[in-house]
């Protein structure tokens, strides 16, 4: 069954360090997302990104934060300055189109010391 | 805005009853309703969802949900618990349109032998 992955599944960064967050979505999937889980909080989103561009993001999304679709399967999140609030479990998704169900992948825990 | 919220932190019930697991929803016009689980260590796997039609929703794994727009409520629901369900339940809404999906805290369903 075809799913979505992520690496790594544990990325532990330096406060002020550049992390890459990297996923690969379902191959015939058209719209990809990122969101965040900080322990014991809710799944929050961060962005959705369609057609190589940015289609909405949330406020945490600020200047902080980029997303890439660097070749034909990969999909990226970057954090230029990690701060110790960047902690959290990030998740990429994936949908067929905007209003199908999405598809998580397992998850990358991020920290921050 | 749109928001989820799921009154109970925590679920438990024996194995062979019934189970549910309240969900209710805020959001401007019709919605899309979706149920995902997540077990230790592993990202969101889908359950179901209603997007239009029939208010009772068939899933995965013998769950179903019950639309209930009066209520603006989707309960998840299974006839017939097994200790294997034990896991972290999201009930998520999306409004139509819109990209994002927003989730509820979470429930927590312990099922006991």
């Amino acid at each position: 069954e075809p799913e979505v992955t992520q690496t790594p599944s544990h990325q532990v960064t330096q406060m002020g360090q550049e992390v890459i967050l990297r996923c690969v979505p379902i191959s015939n999937h058209l719209y990809f997302y990122w969101y965040r889980q900080i322990l014991g909080q809710k799944v929050e989103f961060l962005v959705s990104f369609y057609n190589n561009e940015i289609s909405e993001k949330s406020e945490i999304f600020d200047d902080q934060f980029s997303v890439e679709r660097p070749d034909g399967s990969n999909f990226t999140l970057k954090i230029r300055s990690t701060k110790l609030e960047d902690s959290a479990m990030y998740f990429c998704a994936s949908t067929v189109w905007g209003e199908s169900e999405a598809f998580f992948g397992q998850g990358t825990r991020l920290t921050v010391v | 805005a749109q928001s989820v919220a799921q009154p109970e932190d925590q679920v438990n019930v024996a194995e062979g009853n019934p189970l549910t697991v309240k969900c209710t929803y805020s959001v401007s016009g019709n919605p899309y309703l979706f149920w995902y689980v997540q077990y230790p260590n592993r990202g969101l796997q889908f359950l179901l969802k209603y997007i239009t039609g029939d208010n009772l929703v068939k899933g995965s794994y013998g769950f179903e949900a019950e639309f209930n727009k009066s209520q603006t409520s989707f309960h998840l629901k299974k006839p017939s618990a097994l200790v294997s369900d034990s896991a972290l339940y999201f009930c998520a809404v999306r409004a139509r349109g819109d990209y994002k999906l927003s989730f509820g805290a979470g429930t927590t369903v312990t099922v006991r032998a």
